[in-house]
């Protein structure tokens, strides 16, 4: 079946400039994770949805990050006033409704890979 | 101190070589430990994961965990070409948790 979705692939944008980057999950998945990887580190934690709602937002660096996810299937992370510093890769993921049986597998999109210049 | 502490590596082996791979954590509150691969400019997918101390096998790869210690490490037999990518150390508290990530350690098997 189809994998995590992540659009754009790519995106260039100057500084001070508004982004949105999009999520399609897997479907039938209820929770979604938003990531950041930086070059040559490992993915850090933004935000996670259960539903519609953020279950936990704290990974969000600073009030220029925002992410949505209105009808719990799609989500958009919104980056305002981008700056040098946001260039990373953002990565989604998705996973089923736990079933109280062991590590409720995350499955990762390809990411999209934001440059502010 | 970060949660989660990883070899950068890179790393790199002739093909056949046994890999060892390792991370230390300080927060004895994880539950679940895992091995990410990602390839080059793809997302990470999930190699193998564990909840006990001990070691877990699943055909070349081995995973080992020693929470005494905080310490788990993946090993790899008769590693193949195919195996280079980046290799991404992870620990949850919970199941529907966020994933804490080492830096991970970049694996080069030449033939």
């Amino acid at each position: 079946g189809a994998g995590v979705s992540q659009t754009p692939s790519n995106k260039v944008t100057e500084k001070g400039k508004y982004v949105e980057l999009r999520c399609d999950p897997i479907s039938g998945h209820t929770a979604l994770y938003w990531y950041r990887q930086s070059l040559g580190q490992g993915p850090e934690f933004l935000i996670y949805f259960q539903g519609t709602g953020a279950a936990d937002d704290s990974g969000l660096p600073n009030d220029r990050f925002f992410a949505v996810r209105p009808e719990g299937s799609v989500s958009t992370l919104k980056i305002q006033r981008t700056e040098r510093g946001d260039s990373a890769v953002y990565l989604c993921a998705s996973s089923p409704p736990g079933g109280g049986k062991g590590y409720n597998e995350q499955f990762f999109g390809p990411g999209t890979r934001l440059t502010v210049l | 101190q970060k949660e989660v502490e990883q070899d950068p590596g890179p790393l790199s082996v002739p093909e056949g070589a046994i890999v060892s791979l390792n991370c230390t954590y300080s927060n004895s509150a994880f539950q679940y430990f895992m091995w990410y691969r990602q390839y080059s400019r793809k997302g990470p997918e999930l190699l193998m994961y564990t909840y006990s101390s001990g070691n877990k096998e699943d055909g070349r790869f081995t995973a080992q965990v020693d929470k005494s210690s905080k310490y788990i490490s993946l090993f790899i037999r008769d590693s193949q070409p195919s195996d280079s990518a980046t290799y991404l150390c992870a620990h949850i508290y919970n199941q529907g948790g966020k994933l804490i990530f080492g830096q991970g350690t970049e694996l080069s098997v030449k033939p």
